[in-house]
């Protein structure tokens, strides 16, 4: 899977908009972008996802670059319960077993600390 | 809806004991992956199943560890003779699956951590 390139930290005052970027100059045609976030002692969650269109859902919007070589997680306004890890993950769907599924490799992932 | 559950929360084993992870899907889930976190990594694919069938087993250790989804019951992960290097947190995911098409979200349980004495 191709590699994605996040900024190890990055810092926030509640109720600002946060923009957390990730480079992926390397991605192919078939991957989705995911993001997952990640509280101390705590499984991954599911954040959002896309191919190629932005994306909104309740917890945060995901603009795509038109080349697809970059995308930005977008919280519009963050609260203290933001504060994670935030992963960006390239995965392309395999087909297996009559379906298709996903493996998600996680790396170091971007420590977001949100300030009151 | 109860999420995806994970049990034991925490495991303590000694070197040479065998280890077994249990993992129950979301309600409707008939898909589960499992991952492993070692400390200060990203967690890292192991295995993903279908109800009775393992579909891609391309990230576990080839030798001691061994995963099962039986029909009824939650999927199980097994480590056998666990060694020192086996100490991590274990997490297991579900998924919904419709048709053919993909990109659908994984929802991770809470995790187990293995310990290894």
């Amino acid at each position: 899977d191709a590699k994605t390139t996040q900024p190890n930290s990055m810092e926030s005052n509640e109720e600002e908009p946060v923009h957390l970027p990730c480079n992926h100059s390397t991605i192919s045609g078939t991957d989705y972008i995911h993001w997952y976030r990640q509280l101390p002692s705590q499984g991954p969650e599911y954040v959002i996802h896309g191919l190629t269109s932005n994306v909104n859902n309740r917890m945060a919007s995901l603009a795509i670059a038109e080349d697809r070589k970059s995308s930005t997680l977008i919280l519009h306004r963050a609260t203290l319960r933001d504060a994670a890890v935030y992963y960006c993950i390239l995965s392309e769907p395999r087909v297996a077993g009559g379906t298709s599924y996903g493996k998600l490799t996680f790396g170091q992932g971007t420590i977001l600390t949100v300030h009151p | 809806n109860a999420g995806v559950m994970q049990n034991p929360r925490h495991l303590v084993r000694r070197r040479g004991q065998e280890a077994r992870l249990r993992c129950s899907p979301m309600k409707g889930h008939s898909h589960v992956y499992w991952y492993r976190q070692l400390p200060e990594e990203g967690l890292k694919f192991m295995v993903y199943l279908q109800k009775e069938n393992i579909i891609d087993e391309s990230g576990m250790p080839k030798e001691r560890f061994s995963a099962e989804f039986p029909k009824e019951g939650p999927s199980i992960l097994r480590i056998q003779q666990v060694v020192r290097g086996d100490s991590a947190a274990y997490f297991c995911a579900s998924s919904p699956i419709v048709g053919t098409s993909w990109g659908y979200e994984q929802y991770f349980g809470p995790g187990t951590r293995l310990t290894v004495t």
